[in-house]
């Protein structure tokens, strides 16, 4: 069967340090890779999506970037957090085969302070 | 942009009653999905749909995709507590990004012993 982890699960860091937050699947092969944010008011909003090692498309600018080094794994980067980065942060993983169903990970909570 | 208006934004109910939530659309949607997220988690799938008209069940809990394609509701009989959460719709709109999913703002049920 099919898990996807995320690390870490909580995350406190001063405004203008870096992160990286990791995102891993397991059980499956070639998955589209999603970031999301979700802001307290349970929006979530889709910050970038990954079809396969290399390829990053983002929906909305901002301070973060994604990249993904492996087939199954996808990491959120920033080089500066602001303060406004804070959130909850969730990954999610999908097959084409799958009509466009998603599965998201546990998620992590960033505090910027 | 695409946007999913979900309802009733909260509900307050006795266990032992019948939920029903609805999210529509402005377009014409290829799937619904219908997730359910715990404090401080990431959202859990629940029912996953792919036919306009389908009806499906997953124990306590029933969805169906609208006959017109913008819409889909989700009941769940004979509350109990641990039913509590936030439930949201997703939906994949016909033509758009491939994984591009909208999101409703979710439903925050609560359930009173």
């Amino acid at each position: 069967s099919q898990t996807i982890h995320q690390w870490p699960a909580t995350l406190v860091q001063p405004v203008g340090s870096p992160l990286s937050l990791e995102c891993t699947v397991e059980g499956t092969s070639n998955p589209n890779l999603y970031w999301y944010r979700q802001a307290a008011g349970r929006g979530l909003q889709l910050l970038f999506y990954s079809v396969g090692i290399g390829q990053i498309s983002s929906e909305v600018p901002q301070n973060l970037s994604a990249s993904r080094p492996q087939d199954r794994q996808f990491i959120l980067s920033s080089k500066k957090l602001l303060l406004s980065d804070s959130g909850f942060y969730l990954c999610a993983w999908s097959v084409l085969a799958g009509g466009e169903t998603q599965y998201f990970g546990p998620g992590t909570r960033l505090l910027v302070l | 942009g695409q946007q999913l208006n979900q309802s009733p934004q909260s509900m307050f109910i006795q266990e032992g009653e019948d939920v029903s939530m609805n999210c529509t659309s402005s377009s014409i949607f290829n799937t619904w999905l219908w997730y359910k997220q715990d404090p401080g988690e990431g959202p859990v799938l629940l029912i996953a749909l792919y036919k306009a008209g389908e009806l499906t069940s997953n124990g306590r809990l029933t969805a169906q995709f609208g006959i017109t394609r913008k819409d889909s509701f989700l009941n769940i009989s004979a509350s109990i507590p641990s039913d509590v959460g936030i439930y949201f719709c997703a939906g994949h709109a016909r033509g758009s990004t491939l994984g591009r999913l909208y999101f409703g703002r979710g439903t925050q049920l609560t359930v009173w012993p």
